[in-house]
């Protein structure tokens, strides 16, 4: 089992819809989650983090943890042909120390006009 | 400000050869994390280094090696390239060793080609 799973996608969507990207993870000490957008050819850019149960809302951009389920999502309203992109989805356990993330494969978003 | 720079930003290599790649973290951060990123793949984590010493290390051979310097600059090391070892190198920088703002901020990398 992986310890960060993915949908690798593509997940198309039309221009102004929602998007919704899930993640799970299998270690149950993880404390901290991020979502981090990477376009084609760039670096990881970091969007969101969430560190305790329920939702955290940025914009357009809404943050969903359940540890019980071991499930984070994302969610992208009134999706953009901008938001095209990958979208990684990091853990870091409690274990280990330092500030090691560990990243899904990603989901690769498309947003048509 | 300037944020995290790595250089090259590409190379090609042979296999069997040896590559070093260099980044400069964020203004006012201390702590260095280097990942790969092979095509189509998630970053994974090859190590960190923190006050001048590796302070975590990923599932990575021992041909892979880094440094840090007074200056909290990073080179990161590969010798007796693999093919495999085809991929983005990204460096990350942040302040101390946790990470409970998430803040952890990504260079462009070095994309490193091994023929």
């Amino acid at each position: 089992q992986k310890e960060v799973e993915q949908n690798s996608g593509p997940l198309s969507v039309p221009e102004g819809a929602i998007a919704s990207l899930n993640c799970t993870y299998s270690d149950r000490v993880s404390q901290s989650f991020f979502w981090y957008r990477q376009y084609s050819g760039k670096s990881p850019e970091l969007i969101m983090s969430i560190y305790s149960n329920g939702d955290k809302e940025d914009g357009r951009f809404t943050a969903q943890l359940n540890k019980a389920s071991q499930y984070v999502s994302l969610l992208i309203r009134d999706s953009q042909p901008s938001d095209s992109a990958t979208y990684l989805c990091a853990v870091k356990s409690r274990t280990g120390g330092g500030n090691k993330l560990t990243f899904g494969t990603g989901t690769q978003l498309k947003v048509e006009l | 400000d300037a944020g995290v720079t790595q250089s090259p930003t590409h190379l090609i290599k042979t296999r069997g050869q040896q590559v070093t790649l260099r980044c400069s973290p964020k203004s006012g951060h201390d702590t260095v994390s280097w990942y790969q990123q092979a095509l189509g793949q998630g970053p994974q984590f090859i190590f960190q280094y923190y006050e001048e010493e590796e302070r975590q290390r990923g599932n990575f051979p021992d041909r892979f090696s880094g440094h840090q310097f007074p200056n909290y600059s990073s080179e990161l090391n590969v010798n007796a390239l693999l093919l495999g070892d085809s991929a983005l190198y990204l460096c990350a920088s942040s302040l101390g060793l946790t990470l409970n703002t998430g803040e952890l901020f990504f260079g462009e990398g070095s994309r490193l080609t091994v023929l």
